[in-house]
């Protein structure tokens, strides 16, 4: 089974510059979360989506952040314009719903450093 | 609201020692706990759960039991190898939140040969 797919793995751009981070969920999961993870920080969630409808989106850091799910297999989060402390590496997990009891299956991640 | 803690890191043991990875939840209501593994370039993935009381999750060698009385749910393995070097993370989830989780800070394990 294909799992959670990130795009792309690493991604370096000077600050300022728009950065699209992708992720693919698991087929018919309906929950997808966006994570950063920074040693600083640690893990925090930024905004999660059901049936790409976005529920809470109290973690995205400020207006530069955004975060789209168009449809149930694709999901962009954007930064614009990016500065160096967007440095991290941000991830996406999905999960079915049926209640508290089902794990979060994450992707890889995307490594984005602003330089 | 939720919190989970954690035993601060990092842990390092030699192989074939025991490990014990404390957490220790605080939930307003009766939640699934977690635990995820992380290796390095990777994302979190599942190591096992729980989800209810006194039940014990297993994989691996490791295992952990959720006790209600104590809000706890250590991680146990009784040889570790080299490896199980990796970043553990504790989670709660509860039906109330609708999918979402409560993640631990993590701790970094490290094995020597």
């Amino acid at each position: 089974d294909a799992g959670v797919i990130q795009s792309p793995r690493h991604e370096v751009t000077e600050m300022g510059q728009e950065v699209t981070l992708r992720c693919k969920p698991i087929s018919g999961h309906d929950y997808l979360f966006w994570y950063r993870q920074t040693m600083m920080r640690g893990l925090e969630l930024l905004i999660y989506f059901n049936n790409n409808v976005p529920i809470d989106d109290s973690g995205m850091p400020e207006d530069r952040f955004s975060a789209k799910m168009p449809n149930a297999s694709f999901s962009t989060l954007k930064i614009q314009p990016s500065e160096p402390r967007d440095s991290a590496v941000y991830f996406c997990a999905s999960s079915l719903r049926q209640g508290g009891n089902q794990p979060q299956h994450f992707g890889d991640g995307t490594r984005l450093s602003i330089l | 609201g939720n919190s989970v803690t954690q035993m601060e890191g990092p842990v390092t043991l030699s192989e074939e020692a025991f490990l014990t990875i404390n957490c220790t939840y605080t939930a307003t209501g009766y939640p699934s706990l977690f635990w995820y593994v992380q290796y390095p370039g990777e994302g979190l993935q599942l190591l096992l759960k729980a989800t209810k009381a006194d039940d014990k999750g297993s994989n691996k060698g490791f295992e952990a039991t959720y006790r209600k009385e104590t809000t706890s749910f250590h991680l146990e393995k009784g040889s570790v190898q080299v490896s199980d070097s990796a970043v553990y993370f504790c989670a709660l989830s509860l039906n109330t939140n609708a999918g979402k989780s409560t993640f631990g800070d993590g701790t970094t394990l490290t094995v020597k040969p």
